[in-house]
């Protein structure tokens, strides 16, 4: 099946410094999601693109999806404690009743901010 | 705004046993789909449902089977319970042209 490769798979930050982590994989994918997770919860979706080269902002994230459709990468600017947690990147190929529908996921990044 | 309802949101079980897990998706989605997070892992794919049908299947142990009712709720039946089972469920759901999105999930605890 489908590979989702994510790095990091962990970060330890300052808080206020910026941050980076993306995904990548060995086959197209029509749209990339970004998740956060807290310990014990499902997760929450964050940023979704749809069109490669698209460049989406929610706040201080942002995200990209790449131009071949194979990757993706997340930032988060001025990282604050609450953005603790771990990310995930998903891909998805397409929707409703084709197995492409389902979404793949990476290995996620737990982030550390510092106070 | 409605979010997708899982119940029960903890379950202890014994080896053995069967659980059934509860999913009710977001109003007019017409995708369920569910996942299995063992500790430390990323969610994988078991099973998902588009308007009632079977549509994919993942990595889901033949013990396991799900359905999805009339009015779009699914569950997710486990038989013969293993210790390797104990994990957190998720059930998501989306509409069409809309995102994925989950529910808070099950903690599945096998004893």
């Amino acid at each position: 099946g489908q590979q989702l490769n994510q790095s990091p798979q962990s970060m330890f930050i300052q808080e206020g410094e910026d941050v980076s982590m993306n995904c990548t994989s060995s086959s197209i994918f029509n749209t990339w999601l970004w998740y956060k997770q807290d310990p014990g919860e499902g997760p929450v979706l964050l940023i979704a693109l749809y069109k490669a080269g698209e460049l989406t902002s929610n706040g201080r994230l942002t995200a990209q999806f790449g131009i071949t459709r194979k990757d993706s990468f997340l930032n988060i600017s001025a990282s604050i404690p609450s953005d603790v947690g771990i990310y995930f990147c998903a891909g998805q190929l397409g929707w409703g009743e084709t197995s492409g529908s389902r979404l793949t996921f990476g290995e996620g990044t737990q982030l550390t901010v510092n106070p | 705004a409605a979010g997708v309802i899982q119940s029960p949101r903890h379950l202890i079980k014994e080896k053995r046993e069967t659980a059934t897990l509860k999913c009710y998706p977001i109003p007019r989605h017409d995708t369920v789909y569910w996942y299995q997070q063992g500790p430390g892992q990323d969610p994988q794919f078991l099973i998902s449902f588009y308007e009632k049908m079977q549509s994919d299947k993942g990595s889901i142990p033949d013990r396991f089977s799900a359905q999805q009712f009339s009015d779009y709720h699914s569950e997710l039946n486990m038989s013969s319970l293993e210790l390797g089972d104990s994990a957190l469920y998720f059930c998501a759901s989306h509409g069409l042209n809309t995102e994925a999105f989950f529910g808070q999930g099950t903690r599945l605890t096998v004893v």
